[in-house]
């Protein structure tokens, strides 16, 4: 089943704008991750972000979560034609279970 | 360094005809393994997992099975093909839980199957 929500589910912006994608979910969870999936390619992990944490920067990239409103937030800054793909918020059971992965956001970035 | 790697990476096949992917390890002893089916919505599906030789959970019943007959090793089969069972497969694996308070994924390329 899935757990995760990704909002908007396509995205489209132009090279140097912001991108925000944001992720809702049920259930209490350990840890929320983002991966990244180029059109055809795996998935590639991205940024993790613990529950007892609020916010995380990884270079261009800052996560935040809430758990109070079960929700997370992916900001990519200064977006590049390069950074095009689909992003999957992910989420790690309080138990140590598996992961379960959101259906995505499409994220188009025009040069 | 750890490396993954799935075959084959596309494959067009029969309804009716027997399917088998395979997906290895290197650079790591005992990782937990994942498959998972990506459909045209781009969702993920977890169908099979493993935390040792020998040791699958099935998470959806379905036509396929999973074998890991090697410690690095799990391959993802099937009798009998359905046409609902096209898809993009990816393999992953993760650190075994005892040495990592969170599951972090690497995923091998994905295996295209089509079945016509």
């Amino acid at each position: 089943s899935q757990q995760g929500e990704e909002d908007p589910q396509a995205l489209s912006i132009q090279e140097g704008e912001n991108a925000t994608m944001n992720c809702s979910y049920k259930t209490s969870i350990n840890n929320l991750q983002w991966y990244r999936q180029n059109s055809g390619r795996g998935l590639v992990h991205l940024i993790l972000i613990r529950s007892n944490e609020r916010e995380k920067h990884s270079g261009r990239l800052r996560v935040t979560l809430d758990t109070s409103k079960k929700s997370s937030s992916l900001l990519i800054t200064a977006s590049r034609a390069a950074d095009t793909a689909s992003y999957f918020c992910a989420t790690g059971p309080p138990y140590g279970g598996k992961l379960i992965f959101g259906q995505g956001t499409e994220l188009s970035v025009k040069p | 360094s750890q490396t993954i790697h799935q075959w084959p990476a596309t494959l067009v096949q029969p309804v009716g005809s027997p399917l088998s992917l395979e997906c290895t390890v290197e650079g790591t002893s005992n990782p937990n393994l994942y498959w998972y089916r990506q459909a045209a919505g781009r969702g993920l599906q977890l169908l099979f997992y493993s935390v040792g030789i020998g040791q699958i959970s099935s998470e959806v019943p379905q036509n396929l099975s999973a074998s890991r007959p090697q410690d690095r090793q799990f391959i993802l089969s099937s009798k009998k093909l359905l046409l609902s069972d096209s898809g993009f497969y990816l393999c992953a694996w993760s650190v075994p839980r005892r040495f990592s308070g969170a599951n972090v994924l690497t995923f091998g390329a994905g295996s295209r199957l089509t079945v016509l």
